[in-house]
Order: structure tokens, then sequence, then C-alpha cells
């Protein structure tokens, strides 16, 4: 069964600090990766996706990595602004269907 | 970009009564739409999955009769909660597939307050 970790559960730095955030998960089979961000009560934003196929994506200040034979992503945060905070997800994408199993989360802080 | 659009954003009810939640493609066509619970610090939780025209697939742990699901058109599904009680509080989130570029599409999520 397919399980997904992410660590830290919750980050707090200050503001301009690069920083990364983990996620590992169980079973290398999957068929993409996505990054999500949740503001508090609200729905989700994708970030980026990550076909199996590659190793990683970029967009703007952040980039995904993605090595599933150790079965793990890093998403990396440049330059890090208060409007980053928020939760961020990730969710891998099953070989066989369209469900994802996700991640619970690090809540990141940036203190101006 | 594809949108896609829950109703209501925000719902209070009495225990006992129902609620249905609405979530719609708004510029393409969904084959596939999935519903999501998530409950305060948790992630998200898979409740179904639906597909056009067919019944609803449940998760494991997941009441049918409870959490009535109809895909009547390619671009609205909703979500019926039956009988509510205050643990059915959540927030409940849907995502549409569009099949031409393969991709999850997420709603902005209905929070759901049960008294």
């Amino acid at each position: 069964k397919q399980e997904v970790t992410q660590i830290p559960a919750a980050l707090s730095v200050p503001e301009g600090e690069n920083l990364v955030l983990n996620c590992s998960f169980t079973d290398s089979a999957i068929y993409n990766l996505q990054w999500f961000r949740q503001d508090p009560g609200k729905g989700l934003t994708s970030l980026l996706l990550i076909q199996s196929s590659q190793r990683e994506q970029t967009s703007g200040r952040l980039n995904a990595s993605l090595d599933k034979s150790s079965g793990r992503s890093t998403l990396y945060i440049a330059a890090s602004q208060p409007g980053d905070s928020a939760t961020y997800l990730c969710a891998v994408r099953l070989d066989s269907n369209y469900q994802l199993i996700w991640g619970a989360g690090t809540k990141l802080i940036i203190k101006p | 970009g594809a949108v896609v659009s829950q109703h209501p954003s925000w719902v209070i009810c009495k225990s006992g009564t129902s609620v249905k939640i609405e979530c719609r493609s708004l510029d393409f066509q969904a084959t596939t739409m999935f519903w999501y619970r998530q409950f305060p610090k948790q992630s998200l939780m898979l409740m179904a999955t639906s597909n056009e025209g067919s019944k609803a697939t449940y998760e494991q742990g997941v009441e049918k009769d409870k959490f009535l699901i109809n895909h009547a058109s390619l671009t609205l599904s909703t979500l019926t909660v039956t009988s509510a009680h205050p643990e059915d509080s959540s927030f409940y989130i849907c995502s549409a597939r569009d099949g031409y570029v393969e991709t999850q599409y997420f709603g902005p999520g209905t929070r759901l307050l049960v008294l």
C-alpha cells in the first residue's frame, strides 16, 4: 500500500532564506508526483507536477525534484517571502488509476 | 486555465438534516470527479470516485448510503451528506479530471458545520 510522508510537519524561517520541504513515498511505481499549496480554509493550488520519467520541474522560485528509486521528492523554495506561508502538500498518482495519495503536509511560516 | 467551482462554500446545518454540495467543471468536460474530506490539520482523504453516468466507487470506510454521489453530467457532480451529524463537520473538496490533458483540477472546497 502506497504511503506518503512529509517532513517536517511544520517549519518557520525568516524571510529571505532558501528552504527545502521533503516528501517520501513507499512504492516507486508512481505515475507522477505533484506539489500543492493550500492556504488556511481554502482549496488547493497546484504548484508543480513531475512525471515519473522526469527528475525535476521549475517554476519561478520553486524547484521540485523526484528520485523514484529512493522514493523521495523535494520542493525547494528560493528567497522565501511572507506570502509563501501556507501548507504544502505532496501527492502521488498511482500507475493504475487517477487516484492521488496525499501526504499530511508541511505548514510553512515565513517570518517578516 | 480550467476552473472547478463548488457550491456552497460554507454551510451550517442542524443535526439530522441533509446537505447537498455541488461540484462543477466550468470550461471542460470532467469524465471523472473525486470527492475528498479534510479534517483540521490533516491531509485530504479520498472519499469516492465518480464517473459520469455510472455509480460512484467509495473508499473503504466511507458509507455510500450516507454520502450520496451523483455524477449526472460531464460538468456536474453532487455530494449529499444525508442525516448529517456533528462528526460529519469537515472541509469537503472535489476535483475534476480533464481527460484531454490528464490533469486534475481542484475546487475551492466547502466547509460544513453540523450543529
